[in-house]
């Protein structure tokens, strides 16, 4: 069955670097774009990023655009969000979805059970 | 913030029938998908394009779109379908994937 499993999260520093991973299995990932998905504590899902099934589109919430950078290798079946200039305010669980559908249909298939995010001050 | 807006919260009575509305100006172009999410859990996909529902997910839950509002009915509401709910699509521009604020619904 479809697995994704985050990894990577912790407690760092305000102003640090952090990267996350999403290893994925039970279908065919270089097939689907990926997408990161974040939760602030007792907020709601806010989306953060999109790239496509080959790597080689990218998109951002505004809020994000330039201080994250979604990647992915195809060969390790494994999604990637570098985070720089971290804040209190990305405090979050993050998760990571397979895109589903197409045209003006689309919609995050499946998801992963997160991965905390702590940003101290 | 979010570009689609959510009640808050809504409660409804055991095997009665809730309605979900979620509103924006990206819906008249794009189809909502919504999400289930219990506490402590990730979130489920639960209906999504015209009224399509994944492998594992009942009939009870459906969705329909007029203008800017989409909406989820839950008919039939069973105890476990107590849970947060969110809309999501994209933005009027297309370029961004935004969600709703979340709906709580209590079933008592």
């Amino acid at each position: 069955q479809v697995r994704l499993v985050e990894s990577g999260g912790g407690v760092v520093q305000s102003g640090t670097s952090l990267t996350l991973s999403c290893a994925a299995s039970g279908f065919s990932f270089s097939n689907y774009a990926m997408h990161w998905v974040r939760q602030a504590p007792g907020k709601g899902l806010e989306w953060v990023a999109l790239i496509s099934s080959d790597g080689g589109d990218e998109l951002y919430a505004d809020s994000m655009k330039g201080r994250f950078t979604i990647y992915r290798d195809n060969s390790r079946n494994t999604l990637y969000l570098h985070m720089n200039s971290l804040g209190p305010d990305d405090t979050a669980v993050y998760y990571c979805a397979n895109n589903g559908g197409s045209g003006y249909s689309k919609y995050f298939q499946f998801w992963g059970q997160g991965t905390l995010v702590t940003v101290s001050s | 913030s979010s570009e689609l807006t959510q009640d808050p919260a809504v409660s409804v009575t055991l095997g009665q029938t809730v309605r979900i509305t979620c509103q924006g100006d990206g819906l008249r172009t794009y189809y909502t998908s919504w999400y289930q999410q219990k506490p402590g859990q990730a979130p489920l996909l639960v209906v999504f394009g015209r009224s399509s529902r994944p492998s594992g997910i009942p009939d009870r839950f459906s969705c329909s779109t007029s203008g800017n509002t989409a909406s989820l009915t839950i008919t039939g509401t069973q105890a476990e379908d107590e849970a947060d709910y969110y809309c999501s699509s994209r933005d009027s521009s297309g370029a961004h994937y935004v969600f709703g604020s979340g709906t709580k619904v209590t079933v008592l």
